[in-house]
């Protein structure tokens, strides 16, 4: 079965301290994979996305994933945190056996201390 | 470029009426939408895809005759909650894919801002 887990519910860094964000996934297809954010009663808005082109995948804001298919992950950093990167981050799967099934990861709500 | 819109972001109701909540795909088409539903500090639910032109295709679970959703054209999906009860209370949130802009599977879906629906 397919599926997404992201590691953290709740990740806390200082500002301007380094954040990675974890997500692992579950498939026997070639995937594409996404990471969003949402802050507070807004919908998403994509960072980046992996379509099975380069493996580091640079998004915006600064942030940038790796997609690694040994590990089966594609985990989210960023080098330097800011007060306003405080939000929910959603990594989601889209698997090539059906183009139409979407799989979200639980959510990881990144703090960012002062 | 791939903005999504929804209308109304914020609807107040009594129970027993309808809602009807519009999502369109501003500078692209979208034979695909999808609605979710969220509930407070929890991730999305996918409720149903809506395909242009024809029924939508639900989630298991979903009730279709209470959550009717219409894709009349390529960049306008409509979802109706008929009968609202306070239970429906919920952020709904819809997505289009960009079909200009990959292949199937990888396909990027764009998200509209929600709309927060409260039922008294």
């Amino acid at each position: 079965a397919q599926s997404v887990t992201q590691l953290d519910s709740h990740v806390s860094v200082s500002e301007g301290t380094p954040v990675l964000l974890r997500c692992n996934y579950s498939s026997s297809y070639s995937p594409s994979l996404f990471w969003y954010v949402q802050h507070p009663n807004k919908g998403l808005q994509l960072l980046l996305k992996y379509t099975s082109a380069a493996t580091l995948v640079k998004g915006i804001n600064g942030f940038e994933a790796e997609f690694k298919k040994s590990e089966t992950s594609f985990h989210l950093t960023k080098p330097s945190a800011h007060m306003s990167d405080a939000a929910e981050y959603f990594c989601v799967v889209t698997l090539y056996s059906s183009a139409s099934k979407i799989i979200f990861g639980s959510g990881t709500r990144l703090s960012i201390r002062p | 470029g791939a903005v999504v819109s929804q209308h109304p972001s914020w609807v107040i109701c009594k129970s027993g009426t309808s809602v009807k909540i519009e999502c369109r795909s501003l500078d692209f088409q979208a034979t695909t939408m999808f609605w979710y539903r969220q509930f407070p500090k929890q991730s999305l639910m996918l409720m149903a895809t809506s395909n242009e032109g024809s029924k939508a295709t639900y989630e298991q679970g979903v009730e279709k005759d209470k959550f009717l959703i219409n894709h009349a054209s390529l960049t306008l999906s409509t979802l109706t909650v008929t009968s609202a009860h306070p239970e429906d209370s919920s952020f709904y949130i819809c997505s289009a894919r960009d079909q200009g802009r990959g292949v199937g599977w990888q396909e990027t879906q764009y998200f509209g801002p929600g709309t927060r629906l409260l039922v008294l």
